[in-house]
């Protein structure tokens, strides 16, 4: 029972550096999000996407790009890393029409 | 600009009473509303969510009010446990906006023996 898994788990990357966040849902999910979380934040939207094929900016897309070539997969991107990168992110995904979304454990980024 | 608000960062309450959450939004277009439980070192975990048709639903321990005319909502712990401490995020979504989640800050729950 697996649910939404993230890899990698943690990461260092030296300023410049690009790498991608793997997100992969076995719950045939519609929808799917990347979020990151920052010390004494909430939960903020990077990106999003409403099916196969499709995604949309949230909140703090500046430095990301996101693909979602299958239906279960949703990459997170950073093509040239910077230190204000460093975070945690969580993807999660739902059902369609207000479902709860469900998150992975989170992958913990340092850019150094 | 934070369009949901959680204004209490921490709130210690002892065993077997009461736990009250609170949470603003500013955003009249939210239309669903969720509360997640989160640990260190891990996801959030959906505990319980309410639509903006209702203005209650109860799971157990828990209880959501919503309060659309004040743009307010809590989350009732009764009776609180030690296993309830956890970190309390409050979302909300909009179904124009591919129900993605508006997130507060959350409120640290301790519950003392």
């Amino acid at each position: 029972n697996a649910g939404v898994t993230q890899t990698p788990k943690f990461r260092v990357l030296k300023t410049g550096q690009s790498m991608t966040l793997l997100c992969a849902q076995d719950m045939n999910h519609e929808y799917m999000y990347w979020y990151r979380q920052d010390p004494g934040m909430g939960l903020r939207l990077i990106h999003y996407s409403v099916g196969e094929g499709t995604t949309a900016k949230g909140e703090v897309p500046d430095g990301y790009n996101v693909s979602r070539l299958k239906k279960q997969n949703f990459l997170l991107g950073l093509e040239s890393a910077a230190p204000s990168q460093t975070s945690v992110y969580f993807c999660a995904s739902s059902g369609v029409w207000n479902q709860p979304q469900h998150f992975g454990d989170g992958t913990r980024l340092s850019i150094l | 600009d934070q369009q949901v608000k959680q204004n209490s960062p921490s709130l210690s309450v002892q065993e077997g009473r009461i736990s009250i959450l609170n949470c603003d939004y500013t955003n009249s277009m939210f239309d669903y509303f969720l509360w997640y439980k989160k640990y260190p070192a891990e996801g959030p975990t959906f505990l319980i969510s309410i639509s903006s048709i209702k203005d209650k639903n109860e799971d157990g321990r828990f209880t959501v009010f919503l309060n659309k005319s004040a743009k307010h909502l809590s989350l009732h712990i009764v009776p609180s446990q030690p296993g309830d401490s956890a970190v309390y995020f409050c979302a909300a979504s909009a179904s124009d906006s591919g129900y993605a989640l508006n997130f507060g800050k959350g409120t640290s729950l301790l519950v003392t023996p």
